[in-house]
């Protein structure tokens, strides 16, 4: 029979809007994480990294923000453009491996 | 300064034959990783290796999957005797010595639909 697939959690923004995107990690020992963007068809695109030490990291347009003690990564993204318009996943670093979060899809409207 | 290279794109195989995914790391690079992704979720570990070793294998299924990542030439993970549950999409990344996740490169993927 036919089977039903998961549907991302989708954000939608206005051009020039802010964006938050949230997620939650597993292992309270992970050291290192990393937001990627991934569009259609394509690999994951690094975006911005921190490490546990920090609780905040700025790139142009784009922060990222940590919270240990709820093992909550957040990515914030200034002035939204379309091409901007992608899945965007969290990942953890540890046991040299990457463990990827669920995803959530940004859609920009202009 | 070529990123990583996945070969092919696309691939379909009818079910019961054999897929061979080849990648070709970041020049420099002597770590190499593959991950499945199946639609709508995340990327999963399967396998890490380094030239002629394979270090961790732990989230490769034990049948009909293998990788290997030759002296010379690429990566090639290889499945044998696909099944219709080996659709996905499957991406090698690559990263420096000693890494901890930094400089990790991936590739576009190869798309192996079964059929």
């Amino acid at each position: 029979g036919e089977s039903v697939g998961l549907h991302l959690p989708t954000l939608s923004v206005q051009e020039g809007d802010n964006s938050i995107i949230n997620c939650a990690y597993s292992n309270s020992a992970s050291d290192y994480f990393i937001w990627y963007k991934q569009e259609s068809g394509k690999g994951p695109q690094f975006i911005i990294d921190i490490r546990s030490n920090m609780d905040k990291r700025q790139g142009q347009r784009v922060t990222v923000l940590l919270n240990k003690t709820v093992k909550h990564l957040s990515l914030q993204i200034a002035a939204t453009q379309p091409g901007d318009s992608a899945v965007y996943f969290c990942a953890e670093s540890g046991n040299n491996r990457l463990a990827f979060g669920k995803g959530n899809q940004v859609v920009v409207i202009p | 300064n070529a990123g990583v290279m996945q070969n092919p794109r696309h691939l379909v195989r009818r079910r019961g034959q054999e897929a061979r995914l080849r990648c070709s790391p970041v020049k420099g690079h002597s770590h190499v990783y593959w991950y499945r992704q199946l639609p709508e979720e995340g990327l999963k570990f399967m396998v890490y290796l380094q030239k002629e070793n394979i270090i961790d294998e732990s989230g490769m299924p034990k049948e009909r999957f293998s990788a290997e990542f030759p002296k010379e030439g690429p990566s090639i993970l290889r499945i044998q005797q696909v099944v219709r549950g080996d659709s996905a999409a499957y991406f090698c990344a690559s990263s420096p010595p000693v890494s901890g996740g930094i400089g990790y490169t991936f590739g576009s993927g190869t798309r192996l639909t079964v059929v």
